[in-house]
């Protein structure tokens, strides 16, 4: 299991706005930057969000990140239909010396 | 255009090797970590290997000593060497790489291990 957990699925209905936690520790959140993904079903995985806080040219501003200390959340405000999919917090850890991706979480568009 | 193609997966046996092999196109290869994320089915997302823009290599505790990581800047290209491969190394296996996170992916490629 991933040093890093998530909740395993959450849900809303459309214009709702949902938020994802990220549990880590000193070792990994607490002294890295964060990253958030997107894995739609039967496509490659898309960064959503890169150095705790910051989109992509091209992600939508409904998305949006922050870390306090060794956790991090993803926010979806204006819940679409398109944003069903399973969602990761990633980060590197400084004692397993490797990158490491939350447990998943999984959002459901009511 | 991005474009990160991978090759090499299949079915193998178990104890057996696969080379995987992504060819990247689009952007500035050389000056990108590049890394293998795979997913085991009906799992998450798992980080197995990485590689910097100065040779250096990392690996997930799962495959450290099995797995080798390289890559070739002038074509392109990053490697996985997968050896002593086991059942649970049954996965889509995906490229990607980025400089602020990673923002280039490919499609991935799977790999079987059964008997």
């Amino acid at each position: 299991q991933s040093v890093l957990t998530q909740p395993p699925s959450t849900s809303g209905t459309p214009g709702q706005r949902v938020t994802i936690s990220c549990s880590g520790s000193s070792s990994n959140i607490g002294g890295n930057y964060v990253y958030w993904y997107q894995h739609l079903p039967g496509t490659a995985p898309n960064l959503l969000i890169h150095t705790n806080n910051q989109r992509p040219s091209g992600v939508p501003d409904r998305f949006s990140g922050s870390k306090s200390g060794t956790s991090a959340s993803l926010a979806i405000s204006g819940l679409r239909s398109e944003d069903e999919g399973d969602y990761y917090c990633a980060t590197w850890d400084d004692s397993l010396r490797g990158h490491v991706f939350g447990t998943g979480t999984q959002v459901t568009v009511l | 255009e991005v474009q990160l193609v991978e090759s090499g997966g299949g079915l193998v046996r178990p104890g057996g090797s696969l080379r995987l092999s992504c060819v990247v196109s689009g952007f500035t290869f050389s000056s990108n970590d590049m890394h293998w994320v795979r997913q085991r089915p009906g799992k998450g997302l798992e980080w197995v290997s990485g590689v910097s823009t100065v040779g250096d290599t990392y690996y997930a505790d799962s495959v450290r000593g099995r797995f080798t990581i390289s890559r070739e800047n002038a074509k392109s290209s990053l490697y996985l060497q997968m050896n002593s491969l086991r059942g649970e190394d049954t996965a889509v296996y995906y490229c990607t790489g980025g400089m602020s996170g990673w923002v280039y992916w490919g499609q991935g490629t799977l790999v079987t291990v059964s008997s």
